[in-house]
């Protein structure tokens, strides 16, 4: 089955800094990878997705890119933010199922 | 505003308890899943539904059971609780189909078992 890993497991920025968090995947027949985000006390939330005929996303200050062919995909975000300080999960969706396995998760700090 | 709601936010039982932990969702989605959520260990699958009546074993099965039997509702049974089942658990729902779409979660149920 797909596994996915996930570092760092914890990340300080200053604030106005950029955050990397990166994924591999094992399932080279996975399509879909999202990005939740998880503050403190809350529910994770979708905050960007990739599918896997797709190399790079972006959304404002979060872009995702997707390595095919390495089996990764990162987590760019820029003039980073206190409010961004939260858990981050990465994902992975098994082609043709409908399992969704999740990284460990990224805690990141941003420091004022 | 879609919604996944379980039943408790907090739970405390004692060890041997058969647990009930109960997730309704209203935006009429197929799939719906429970995880347990440990720290470093990220979010583990326990057991999912991609149809009422329909279940299938995620990757930490072992102790656990589910019911489907309205497609808004998917609950998850924890047939005599132990210590190490102490965790977060969360629900999530999405709509059917080949193609991943988003996940949306429940606020969470912090089940501790003494």
């Amino acid at each position: 089955g797909e596994n996915v890993e996930q570092h760092p497991s914890t990340l300080s920025v200053q604030e106005g800094d950029s955050a990397v968090i990166k994924c591999t995947y094992s399932d080279s027949a996975s399509n879909y990878f999202p990005w939740y985000k998880q503050e403190l006390g809350k529910r994770p939330q979708l905050i960007i997705d990739i599918r896997s005929n797709v190399g790079e996303k972006k959304d404002q200050r979060i872009a995702v890119t997707l390595n095919k062919t390495a089996k990764h995909f990162s987590l760019h975000i820029t003039e980073t933010q206190p409010e961004d300080s939260a858990v981050y999960f990465c994902a992975a969706r098994e082609a043709g199922g409908f399992k969704t396995i999740f990284g460990a998760g990224t805690r990141l700090f941003v420091k004022a | 505003d879609v919604k996944v709601t379980q039943s408790s936010r907090y739970l405390v039982k004692r060890t041997g308890e058969k647990v009930f932990l109960e997730c309704v969702q209203d935006m009429d989605h197929e799939n719906m899943f429970w995880y347990r959520q440990d720290p470093g260990l990220g979010l583990r699958l326990i057991y999912f539904s991609y149809d009422v009546k329909m279940k299938e074993k995620g990757d930490i099965p072992e102790g656990y059971s589910v019911s489907r039997e309205k497609k808004e509702r998917f609950s998850l049974i924890l047939e005599s609780a132990s210590t190490n089942q102490t965790s977060m658990y969360l629900c999530a729902s999405t709509f059917g189909g080949a193609v991943g779409t988003e996940a949306f979660f429940g606020q969470g149920t912090r089940l501790t078992v003494v």
